[in-house]
């Protein structure tokens, strides 16, 4: 089976712009998690998706939102970017089961 | 408030020798504790979950504990090799995440 892909893997934007990240999940999970790992805070969760809806939500303001398609892919839109959003988006994808498998990451740079 | 500490946050040992990493956790409710390993420029790969039963569970070189009443869980490497050079990061019900141990074997 492939794994969780993340499109694009490099990203370098300016302040004020938006983005959007894409991931795929391993062919049949229907849970879709995003992460914000940054070297000072960690992995930090920002959503779940499961069935095009979305399940949990993380502590991140509302620039951030997501959604899921009834394939399972996911996206991820972060809009008026700012400095500190510089980090790696990491999507993880899961059957219904406890096991999470993360993809490579989208790696953002905001200037 | 949910929090994760892991100790210590860096580690460097030679190759060959036995490191235990720690993970002390306040969250509440439990459900699973996991550890995950993340290479440099990788996402993270799940090494162990462990449910409130569950006091030990192994994976290869590592083997994780769980003590529930104390709230501490333990990542045991045995035999370190060169490829165990990572960041490795507890879990607690998730997403209640600590901020990693980076590990270093060095020849």
């Amino acid at each position: 089976k492939a794994g969780v892909t993340q499109t694009p893997r490099y990203l370098i934007k300016t302040r004020g712009q938006q983005v959007t990240l894409s991931c795929s999940p391993i062919s049949g999970h229907r849970s879709v998690s995003w992460y914000q790992q940054t070297p000072g805070q960690g992995l930090q969760f920002l959503f779940e998706y499961f069935s095009e809806t979305q399940r949990n939500k993380g502590n991140f303001p509302g620039r951030f939102s997501g959604r899921q398609f009834s394939n399972s892919r996911s996206e991820m839109n972060v809009s008026t970017l700012e400095l500190g959003d510089s980090a790696l988006y990491l999507c993880a994808s899961s059957p219904e089961s406890y096991t999470q498998y993360f993809g490579p990451g989208t790696r953002l740079t905001v200037l | 408030k949910n929090q994760v500490e892991q100790s210590p946050q860096s580690l460097i040992i030679l190759e060959g020798k036995n490191c235990t990493l720690q993970c002390n956790y306040t969250v509440s409710p439990f459900s699973n504790l996991r550890w995950y390993k993340q290479d440099t420029g990788r996402g993270p790969v799940s090494l162990t979950i462990m449910t409130f039963s569950e006091n030990t569970k192994s994976n290869g070189r590592y083997t994780a504990t769980l003590d529930a009443d104390t709230k501490q869980s333990s990542l045991h490497i045995t035999a370190s090799q060169l490829s165990d050079s990572a960041s490795y990061i507890c879990v607690v019900s998730p997403p209640n995440f600590g901020k990693g141990t980076s590990l270093l074997v060095t020849p």
